[in-house]
């Protein structure tokens, strides 16, 4: 099993970009999350899906949209990246009736 | 809202010093706290939760209610626990499993 996957690793943007940052699961998860890591913040919840079909903002989803898109896969777009979204973001997933989240690598984004 | 705070941005100690990671949260329900591990170049991953009151490489953390704490400890350190830590809480029960992270504290263990 993979595990959590996400892609890209890197990516350096232009302010006013867009792009989409995918993630996918092979561990038949329902649950799905995305959360933004920034020095000195912790991670912050963007935007979670508690199942396929289902997505719900978290804690900053301001500038960003999601899509879940079957069971496996839980993409994030950036429509018009900011530098504000320079960031590491990782995608994660929750067993069924479990509360451990099972982290993706994560995606460095820089944003110019 | 729930908030957790981890006060120490950063925590130095000696191989084999006791080490704990403090931390602290605020939740109107019955919380249920975790403590992941970030090691360098690695992905996040859990290391203990309370529910379970197990040591995981010599760690443990109790839940102290009256304090609101979930400090994360171990009697001798060593250089392989260097890494970033976070402490979580969980809500929205078992259907969304939200967390809520702390702002993480980056312990360096010295040989």
């Amino acid at each position: 099993n993979a595990g959590v996957t996400q892609t890209p690793k890197f990516q350096v943007l232009k302010t006013g970009q867009s792009m989409t940052l995918q993630c996918a699961q092979d561990m038949n998860h329902n649950s799905m999350y995305w959360y933004r890591q920034d020095p000195g913040m912790g991670l912050r919840l963007i935007y979670y899906s508690a199942s396929e079909g289902t997505t719900d903002k978290g804690e900053v989803p301001n500038g960003y949209n999601v899509s879940r898109l079957n069971k496996r896969e839980f993409s994030l777009r950036l429509e018009s990246a900011a530098p504000s979204q320079t960031s590491v973001y990782f995608c994660a997933s929750r067993y069924p009736s479990g509360n451990e989240q099972f982290f993706g690598p994560g995606t460095r984004l820089t944003v110019l | 809202a729930q908030r957790v705070t981890q006060p120490e941005k950063l925590l130095s100690v000696f191989k084999g010093a006791p080490v704990e990671l403090k931390c602290n949260y605020s939740y109107s329900g019955s919380p249920e706290l975790f403590w992941y591990v970030q090691y360098s170049r690695q992905r996040l991953q859990l290391l203990l939760r309370h529910i379970s009151r197990e040591s995981i490489k010599g760690f443990t953390a109790d839940l102290n209610k009256g304090e609101t704490s979930f400090h994360l400890k171990k009697p001798f350190a060593q250089e392989e626990d260097s890494a970033m830590y976070y402490c979580a809480l969980i809500s929205g029960g078992t259907s969304y499993g939200k967390l809520t992270f702390g702002q993480g504290t980056i312990l360096t263990v010295h040989p």
